[in-house]
């Protein structure tokens, strides 16, 4: 149980782009999701929090007009990197909160911007 | 200071040995405490959860939380190579509406 996905696990686009990563939990519910970003070697850097129904809220230093982020149902939260640039390359991971406070993480997503 | 301290490694250890993490934590709120493995390009495994103080066992791991001192452990025993991989512990507060603190990760490699 408790698993969580994520599509693409990876992708190249252009600059100037914009890229969607959807993150579904599959056999559970989560009112809240979150989306982390990973540099290589370092730990995850949270993002933002989303709540099924109501704008997400975003970390100090994440811009909410280029990281869009739609949480439609309780199975299924949307990032958006809008206009893309090569500084956006990252490793991006979603999840989504179990029962008893704990999270579960999807497998990530390899964005690759040129 | 970092909220979570955690030693990034790596910590290398032969087969068979028990591997001993741990993090430090400043924030006295914090009421649950997690470890996670993840393995590169991978997304993090949730591996031990616990609820305040005490300690939980789950087959070769163990997971240790000494608030008094604001110090958790996790305990690898008998490692295998396929241990290889770096966790990360993870806490949070009651009231932090789901926000987990991580620390950095500690990168583990088990040599056979």
């Amino acid at each position: 149980g408790a698993v969580v996905s994520q599509h693409p696990s990876w992708v190249i686009c252009k600059s100037g782009t914009s890229v969607k990563i959807e993150c579904r939990s599959l056999d559970f519910q989560a009112t809240t999701m979150f989306w982390y970003r990973q540099f290589p070697k370092q730990s995850l850097m949270l993002m933002a929090t989303s709540n099924e129904g109501s704008k997400a809220t975003y970390e100090q230093g994440v811009e909410k007009d280029k990281f869009l982020i739609n949480h439609a149902s309780l199975t299924l939260s949307t990032l958006t990197v809008t206009s893309a640039h090569p500084e956006d390359s990252s490793f991006y991971i979603c999840s989504a909160n179990g029962g008893a406070d704990t999270q579960y993480f999807g497998p990530g997503t390899r964005l690759t911007v040129l | 200071q970092k909220e979570v301290e955690q030693d990034p490694g790596p910590l290398s250890v032969p087969e068979g040995a028990i591997v001993s993490l741990n993090c430090t934590y400043s924030n006295s709120a914090f009421q649950y405490f997690m470890w996670y493995r993840q393995y590169s390009r991978k997304g993090p495994e949730l591996l031990m959860y616990t609820y305040s103080s005490g300690n939980k066992e789950d087959g070769r791991f163990t997971a240790q939380v000494d608030k008094s001192s604001k110090y958790i452990s996790l305990f690898i025993r008998d490692s295998q190579p396929s241990d290889s991989a770096t966790y990360l512990c993870a806490m949070k507060a009651t009231d932090s509406w789901g926000k987990f603190q991580f620390g950095a990760g500690t990168q583990v490699v088990v040599t056979p």
